[in-house]
């Protein structure tokens, strides 16, 4: 079956420009976290969607926002980008079945 | 946010050697999961533990679910340089509402 997949790969952005990532699920997993993952640091729970409906969410600002649709697939959006925003940002989804997480590759976003 | 205590942060060994890494905490865990992360991709689940004691193989990789449920080890056996990578630990706490709680991984690299 086809794993998670995220578009697009790589992103350059400009500071203070908003930026939309996309996360497409294994089919059937109702479950999409998404993390953030600065080079050699782990990674920083951003939030997590299931059913719609967002459950968890990690310490991030506002500018850090996310949702899901009723096909399972989520976006993620970052207004009023900063430097310190140049990371890779993996999104994972769950069946919640057996409570492990599939990632994607990531989206490597780059904020100049 | 709230983290799991892997050790070591990094480690050097030669190729063949046995290699160990464990996580610790403080809380109980419902769940413990073993991911490897390879440079600029997602991490890939390795081996899921579910019960207390449990002790679990996939290939050379052996983990183990600790009896206090407080704790969880993993080791590889012979390692070869594919092996090179982050290690990272992870699990559900008990009233966590699915939320999956993260070490900051373990760096393997292999002596040249």
């Amino acid at each position: 079956k086809a794993g998670v997949t995220q578009t697009p790969r790589y992103l350059i952005k400009t500071r203070g420009q908003q930026v939309t990532l996309s996360c497409s699920p294994i089919s059937g997993h109702r479950s999409v976290s998404w993390y953030q993952q600065t080079p050699g640091q782990g990674l920083q729970f951003l939030f997590e969607y299931f059913s719609e409906t967002q459950r968890n969410k990690g310490n991030f600002p506002g500018r850090f926002s996310g949702r899901q649709f009723s096909n399972s697939r989520s976006e993620m959006n970052v207004s009023t980008l900063e430097l310190g925003d140049s990371a890779l940002y993996l999104c994972a989804s769950s069946s919640l079945q057996d409570y492990g997480y599939t990632f994607g590759s990531g989206t490597r976003l780059t904020v100049v | 946010g709230q983290q799991l205590n892997q050790s070591p942060q990094s480690m050097f060994i030669q190729e063949g050697e046995d290699v160990s890494m464990n996580c610790t905490s403080s809380s109980i865990f419902n769940t413990w999961l073993w991911y490897k992360q390879d440079p600029g991709e997602g991490p890939v689940l390795l081996i899921a533990l579910y019960k207390a004691g449990e002790l679990t193989s996939n290939g050379r990789l052996t983990a183990q679910f600790g009896i206090t449920r407080k704790d969880s080890f993993l080791n590889i056996s012979a390692s070869i340089p594919s092996d090179v990578g982050i290690y990272f630990c992870a699990g559900h706490q008990m009233d966590s509402n699915y939320q999956l709680i993260w070490g900051a991984g373990t760096k393997l690299i292999i002596k040249p």
